[in-house]
């Protein structure tokens, strides 16, 4: 079946950039999302890229897709002390209804 | 924003008993799905529906768990008896075509 991995953990300095990794298996993987997760809350929609696209841009946050490596990337510009959650990367391919979600990488804005 | 909403927020329950988590999901999507997250470990796919037919499960998803939609707009999830391992948060997800999933907030359930 699909893996996702993704680092655990990320700190950054508030006001610079941050760069969350996610690798995944299956070449089929179709949908690619990142969700935000805050403390003791629920998952929340950030923003999502269809495989036939190599970069999306949304405000701050920058989606790239390097699909010859499996490789996903979210970039959030100028990083603020509220940006601090845990992050997942999930993966679907067009023919399964489920996603496959990465451990979350979980980071930290210091002021 | 539609949203998806979840009831209860948080669910005691002793071992053994049986829960309903239940989900209004946005009124134009077709795809509902339950996910569970133990605390600090990742989001588990547990079941797909579509239909009004389960389309998808995964292991974790034995005989103790069952989904309907009753009305035609809540959508349930039953463990029929309760254990221990069963503490997670269960969330409930819809989707249309085309889109990503809307989650709800989720619902905490601790087995004692």
């Amino acid at each position: 079946g699909e893996d996702v991995e993704q680092s655990l953990f990320l700190s950054v300095r508030e006001g610079d950039s941050s760069v969350i990794n996610c690798t995944y298996t299956d070449s089929s993987s179709t949908y690619l999302y990142w969700y935000k997760q805050e403390p003791g809350a629920g998952l929340q929609l950030l923003t999502y890229i269809f495989s036939n696209m190599d970069m999306k841009q949304d405000q701050r946050l920058t989606v790239l897709l390097n699909k010859k490596d499996k490789h996903l990337s979210l970039r959030i510009a100028d990083t603020q002390t509220g940006d601090s959650a845990i992050y997942f990367c999930a993966v679907k391919d067009t023919n399964a209804g489920k996603s496959t979600f990465g451990d979350g990488t979980t980071l930290t804005v210091k002021p | 924003e539609p949203e998806v909403t979840q009831t209860p927020s948080h669910q005691v329950t002793q071992m053994g008993q049986e829960v309903i988590l239940r989900c209004v999901p946005i009124s134009n999507h077709l795809y509902f799905y339950w996910y569970r997250q133990i605390l600090g470990q990742k989001v588990e796919f547990l079941v797909s529906f579509y239909n009004n037919e389960i389309s998808e499960k995964s292991e974790i998803f034995d005989d103790q768990f069952s989904v309907e939609r009753p009305d035609g707009s809540n959508f349930t999830l039953k463990i029929r008896s309760t254990k221990l391992e069963d503490s997670a948060m269960y969330f409930c997800a819809t989707r249309t075509d085309g889109t990503g999933y809307t989650f709800g907030s989720g619902t905490r359930l601790t087995v004692v």
